[in-house]
């Protein structure tokens, strides 16, 4: 059981390249996230979804597209890289229901630099 | 939307000092206020939350209290041990249905325990 995969760990993009981190989940969880991370400013939601086929906006969302066609995987793509997205990004997933769908479990993050 | 403000953003003590983290939010909707641990390198863990109908929640060295009316919660660990030395965030959100996943983070505290 591994819990959440992200891959790469690290990865260093010229501006206006594109790049998908991938998150993969084990523990068939219905709900996935993608949160930054940057100093000063805590994790920040940039997109999440609740369950296969539907995806919605969180609070950062701009410059980054998402998909879930299936339970386990949750992409994240970069259109267009730009030095304001360089930061730490972490994929997360919650189960569902009370006492479960709030504990998110995070994955060990991707760090990621444009130039 | 929620916001949720963190202090102290680095906070150093003594090993077996007391260490006391401080959160405020701004949603009188928000009925659920988790603890998350970073330790370097890694993504985030649950180490403690609390619900709104709870004042006080306590689990071995660590306890959360939560101040409905003021809007604020804090973190407390007592007898710190160098391997408490980590970046904790606080969270809050409103529990259920579409909130699942989704969490609004404090800007971190750097807990550093010297030996």
């Amino acid at each position: 059981n591994a819990g959440v995969t992200q891959t790469p760990k690290f990865q260093v993009l010229k501006t206006g390249q594109s790049m998908t981190l991938q998150c993969a989940q084990d523990m068939n969880h219905e709900y996935m996230s993608w949160y930054r991370q940057d100093p000063g400013m805590g994790l920040r939601l940039i997109h999440y979804s609740v369950g296969a086929g539907i995806t919605d906006q969180g609070e950062v969302p701009n410059g980054y597209n998402v998909s879930r066609s299936t339970t386990e995987d949750f992409p994240l793509r970069l259109l267009s890289a730009a030095p304001s997205q360089t930061s730490v990004y972490f994929c997360a997933s919650a189960g569902t229901g009370y006492n479960t769908g709030e504990k998110l479990f995070f994955g060990s993050g991707t760090q990621l630099s444009v130039l | 939307g929620e916001n949720v403000e963190q202090h102290p953003s680095t906070l150093s003590v003594q090993e077996g000092d007391s260490a006391v983290i401080k959160c405020t939010y701004s949603d009188s909707a928000s009925n659920y206020f988790p603890w998350y641990k970073q330790e370097l390198g890694k993504g985030p863990q649950l180490i403690i939350d609390i619900r709104s109908n709870v004042g006080e929640k306590k689990d071995q060295r660590i306890a959360v209290t939560l101040n409905k009316t003021a809007k604020h919660f804090s973190l407390h660990i007592t007898e710190t041990q160098p391997e408490d030395s980590a970046v904790y965030f606080c969270a809050a959100t409103n529990a259920g249905g579409t909130s699942y996943g989704k969490l609004t983070f404090g800007q971190g505290t750097i807990l550093t325990v010297h030996p």
